[in-house]
């Protein structure tokens, strides 16, 4: 069946470390990758998102992300985590084949939280 | 610029009651808007998606005569749930598309249904 997972419900990190955020796909083709970000009160944001060409994509917030198409993963990384960065953090994927060209499929979300 | 709003941001209705949702592109034309539903601790799922003037088209396991949706202009697409129940209580989330693969998502709204 086709699915995205987000293994990790929750996630604590320290404010300065390091922070890796895990999302696999099952779909026939490399689809197109993104990550969002959502903070209470506000709609989705993007943070990144793959297409093609170069595997490692930077993003905004100081955010990158690695497609590996042998493991069918897209990671979300940051070197050295905010307070700031305390949201929830959903992996999507957009099949972009036929009829589901431009829809969206969504992990269950990660809860980061930042302590000082 | 790409600001999406919904309304209402919340909303509380007696059960068998209809509620309709808003949702509005402030500063873009949206080609296509899609409708989202998150219980919680769940995943966002897709519902609908809704191109202006024309038929939604559902997701499976999705009722369209129980969630109506009207795109009727290229910055308006409505949801009402009909004859609510409790089980449908849940975070709506609308997005706004001007191109394919580009979402704009609005802030969403909880519909509680007694």
């Amino acid at each position: 069946a086709q699915s995205v997972t987000q293994p990790d419900i929750h996630i604590t990190v320290s404010e300065g470390a390091s922070l890796e955020l895990r999302c696999n796909y099952s779909y026939g083709a490399t689809p197109y990758l993104f990550w969002y970000v959502q903070s209470p009160g506000q709609g989705l944001q993007l943070l990144l998102k793959y297409f093609s060409g170069d595997t490692l994509v930077q993003g905004i917030k100081g955010f990158e992300a690695e497609f590996k198409r042998s493991q069918s993963s897209f990671n979300l990384r940051k070197p050295s985590v905010h307070w700031s960065d305390a949201a929830e953090y959903s992996c999507a994927v957009a099949p972009n084949r036929g009829s589901t060209l431009g829809r969206l499929y969504f992990g269950r979300g990660t809860q980061l939280t930042v302590w000082p | 610029g790409a600001v999406v709003s919904q309304h209402p941001s919340r909303v509380i209705c007696k059960s068998g009651t209809s509620v309709k949702i808003e949702c509005r592109s402030l500063d873009f034309q949206a080609t296509t808007m899609f409708w989202y539903r998150q219980f919680p601790k769940q995943s966002l799922m897709l519902m609908a998606t809704s191109n202006e003037g024309s038929k939604a088209t559902y997701e499976q396991g999705v009722e369209k005569d129980k969630f109506l949706i009207n795109h009727a202009s290229l910055t308006l697409s409505t949801l009402t749930v009909t004859s609510a129940h409790p089980e449908d209580s849940s975070f709506y989330i609308c997005s706004a598309s001007r191109s394919v693969n580009e979402q704009f998502f609005g802030p969403g709204t909880r519909l509680t249904v007694l």
